[in-house]
């Protein structure tokens, strides 16, 4: 399977533990993003690599919120302190460079829940 | 910024009728996205609209675009019960460099047969 993984699929904390996920994109894509979704929303941008650039951050994406590429391929976030607002569906999409085909492919999710 | 609203939020129809998801966004978007989404997973790319008029169509579902209106709409033929999904509908504002997308609230469809 070629397509954007992620891991873990679920993951099920206490309030104030930290978790971190870790994002696999589609293998040459330069182009990665994490957005979260919560339950009957869309989704919403959180965060965007280029390399192992981070060019642009939401402002949802809190001080206890951090996100790394190191070699510009697999890609992690990490919540500390969780919170129950946290609880969501954090997705990862990656793309290829160039073009002004912009699509951008989805992973299968992490789901996070924090009691 | 970009708002994007879809409407209607739910929609249950007959198997073999036709009808139209609406998507209006607030302020100028370069490029209109559609996916799917079945429960519980992720989100399936269907069609990529990159200009004024622009029309797509893939099976029983036609996607357009009017830039001017701000609109675009998802049709669908003949419905039949695999296509029952949420399906949102995602702008990009066309600032330099900007890769974010900002999404609808999505339109969960229910195909009845």
């Amino acid at each position: 399977d070629t397509g954007v993984s992620q891991n873990p699929r679920h993951k099920i904390t206490k309030r104030g533990q930290n978790v971190t996920f870790r994002c696999d994109p589609i293998s040459e894509h330069n182009r990665l993003y994490w957005y979260r979704q919560t339950l009957g929303q869309g989704p919403e941008f959180l965060t965007y690599f280029q390399n192992e650039a981070q060019l642009e951050k939401s402002r949802l994406l809190s001080d206890r919120f951090s996100a790394e590429r190191p070699k510009g391929s697999f890609s992690t976030l990490e919540i500390q302190r969780t919170e129950q607002g946290d609880s969501a569906m954090y997705l990862c999409a990656s793309r290829p460079a160039g073009g002004g085909y912009n699509e951008q492919f989805f992973g299968p999710g992490t789901r996070l829940t924090v009691l | 910024e970009l708002k994007v609203e879809q409407n209607p939020l739910f929609l249950s129809m007959q198997e073999g009728k036709n009808y139209t998801i609406y998507c209006n966004y607030s302020t100028t978007s370069d490029r209109l996205y559609w996916y799917r989404q079945d429960p519980g997973k992720s989100l399936e790319s269907l069609f990529v609209l990159l200009s004024n008029g622009a029309v797509k169509q893939e099976g029983r579902l036609m996607a357009s675009l009017d830039t001017k209106a701000r609109l675009s709409t998802l049709h669908i033929t003949a419905a039949v019960h695999d296509l029952s999904a949420t399906y949102f509908c995602a702008g990009r504002a066309p600032n330099f460099g900007n890769e974010k997308l900002t999404f609808g609230t999505g339109t969960r469809l229910t195909i009845i047969p």
